[in-house]
């Protein structure tokens, strides 16, 4: 069955140090996203991406940056952790047909940067 | 102000109660409006998923859209425990910058109680 996977599940960094987190989608979707869920805000928009070499900023992607090399994969990275990105992230996919804006989602990183 | 607007609760009920959660948005551009559920320290997964106002009805759980008023509601009726999680609203716009894009509520915890 195809799935969506993240890795790692949990993470503890420190602060400034670089943190990437993986994403990898089985679905063979185009449509990439990385969210950040904070309690009172909900999902957050970090980093997306339509296809291999596209990215787009979300809107909250100061400290973030994402690269697409292939159709599989979105890392995630923190170039210099800081206090304020703890949190849970979440990568999701969707297909590239208008209409079809049903995302799917991994199961989640916890991030904690001391 | 805040696209979409969502009651975080928390809400508690007892098991058989029916549950109504809702969603005001600011927004007409949104034409696409999706329930996901997520489970505790899981990713969210999608519920229902509606185009056009009015009803849309799974098993216990009805979507209902009313574009006129910029609101959407989800009821689930004969609520379970299992049902316990906390429930997101979605909604997407059709092309454009914004195509694949999704605006989430904040989410609404729901305890279902035996």
């Amino acid at each position: 069955d195809a799935e969506i996977t993240q890795s790692p599940r949990h993470k503890i960094t420190e602060t400034g140090r670089q943190v990437t987190l993986a994403c990898h989608q089985t679905w063979n979707h185009n449509n990439m996203f990385w969210y950040r869920q904070d309690l009172g805000h909900g999902l957050r928009l970090i980093h997306y991406s339509y296809g291999v070499h596209d990215t787009n900023k979300g809107e909250v992607s100061d400290g973030y940056s994402v690269s697409r090399s292939n159709t599989e994969d979105l890392p995630l990275t923190l170039e210099s952790a800081a206090s304020s990105q703890t949190s849970v992230y979440f990568c999701a996919s969707s297909e590239s047909v208008v209409g079809t804006d049903t995302q799917y989602f991994g199961p989640g990183t916890r991030l904690t940067v001391l | 102000q805040k696209e979409v607007e969502q009651d975080p609760g928390p809400l508690s009920v007892p098991e058989g109660a029916i549950v109504s959660l809702n969603c005001t948005y600011s927004n007409s551009a949104f034409q696409y409006f999706m329930w996901y559920r997520q489970y505790s320290r899981k990713g969210p997964e999608l519920l229902m998923y509606t185009y056009s106002s009015g009803n849309k009805e799974d098993g216990r759980f009805t979507a209902q859209v009313d574009k006129s008023s910029k609101y959407i509601s989800l009821f689930i009726r004969d609520s379970q425990p299992s049902d316990s999680a906390t429930y997101l609203c979605a909604m997407g716009r059709a092309g454009g910058t914004s195509y694949g894009k999704l605006t989430f509520g904040q989410g609404t915890i729901l305890t279902v109680h035996p």
